[in-house]
C-alpha cells in the first residue's frame, strides 16, 4: 500500500541546518513535494524532485532522494525562526492519473532563537 | 495572478446539517483536488477533478460528493455532518500549461461541526 512516514518534531537553534527526513513506500511515485504549513494556514509548495533526480537544489533549501532506499530530505540551511512550521513530505503517482498526493503525518520544525 | 482561492474561511455547522465548500483555482488550471485535515495529521484525498469529470475518489462516504463547473471552479459538498468531519478542507489546483507538476493549495476552509 501507499504510505509515508515523517518524524514528528526537530528542534534546532537559529542560524544551523535543519534536515527533515521521510520516507515513502510506493516504489511507482513519480513525484515527492515538500509543503511547509504555518499555524491556521493552507500549504505552501516550496519544492519538488522528480523520482529520476537525486538532489534538487533551490536557494537555502536542498532536496535529496535515494530511490533505492524510498528515502526523501529536505535540508534547510542557515534555519532562520520563520521558518518555524510544519513540514510535510508528500508523494504522488502521476501514472494513475488521479493527482493524488499522498501525505506524511508532518513534522513540526522549532527553530530557537 | 490570484492564487487558489477558497470559501468560507471558517465556518460553524450543526451535526446533520449539509455544507458547501467551493474553490477557484489558479487561472489556467483545470484540476481541481480536495483533502481533508484533521488536527495534528497530513492532508487526506477526498477527490480530484479534471476537466469536469471525476479522476479519483479517496476513501470516504458516499456524504461526501463533489463537482466542477465550466469555469474549472468546484464545490465540494457534505451531507449529514457528523461531529468527525471538523477539519481543515483544502483545494488544490494544478494542470496549467506552464505550471508542470506543481500542484498549488489554497488557504482553505474551517469547518467546525457542533
Amino acid at each position: 500500500g501507499e504510505d509515508v512516514e515523517q518524524s514528528l518534531f526537530l528542534s534546532v537553534r537559529e542560524g544551523d541546518s535543519s534536515v527533515i527526513n521521510c520516507t515513502y513506500t510506493d516504489s511507482s511515485s513519480t513525484y515527492l513535494y515538500w509543503y511547509k504549513q504555518e499555524p491556521g494556514a493552507g500549504l505552501q509548495l516550496l519544492t519538488y524532485i522528480f523520482s529520476n533526480m537525486d538532489m534538487k537544489q533551490d536557494q537555502r533549501l536542498t532536496v535529496l532522494l535515494n530511490k533505492k532506499d524510498k528515502h526523501l530530505s529536505l535540508r534547510i540551511a542557515d534555519t532562520q525562526t520563520g521558518d518555524s512550521a510544519i513540514y510535510f513530505c508528500a508523494e504522488s503517482n502521476r501514472g494513475s492519473n488521479t493527482g493524488k498526493l499522498i501525505f506524511g503525518q508532518g513534522t513540526t520544525l522549532q527553530v530557537k532563537p | 495572478d490570484a492564487g487558489v482561492t477558497q470559501s468560507p474561511t471558517h465556518l460553524i455547522k450543526t451535526r446533520g446539517q449539509h455544507v458547501t465548500l467551493r474553490c477557484s483555482p489558479i487561472s489556467g488550471h483545470k484540476s481541481v483536488s480536495w483533502y481533508q485535515q484533521v488536527l495534528g495529521q497530513g492532508p487526506q484525498f477526498i477527490f480530484q477533478y479534471y476537466e469536469k469529470e471525476e479522476r479519483g475518489r479517496g476513501n470516504f462516504p458516499d456524504r461526501f460528493s463533489a463537482r466542477q463547473f465550466p469555469n474549472y471552479s468546484s464545490e465540494l459538498n457534505v451531507n449529514a455532518l457528523l461531529l468527525g468531519d471538523s477539519a481543515l478542507y483544502l483545494c488544490a489546483s494544478s494542470g496549467g500549461t506552464s505550471s508542470g507538476n506543481t500542484i498549488y493549495f489554497g488557504e482553505g476552509s474551517w469547518l467546525t461541526v457542533v
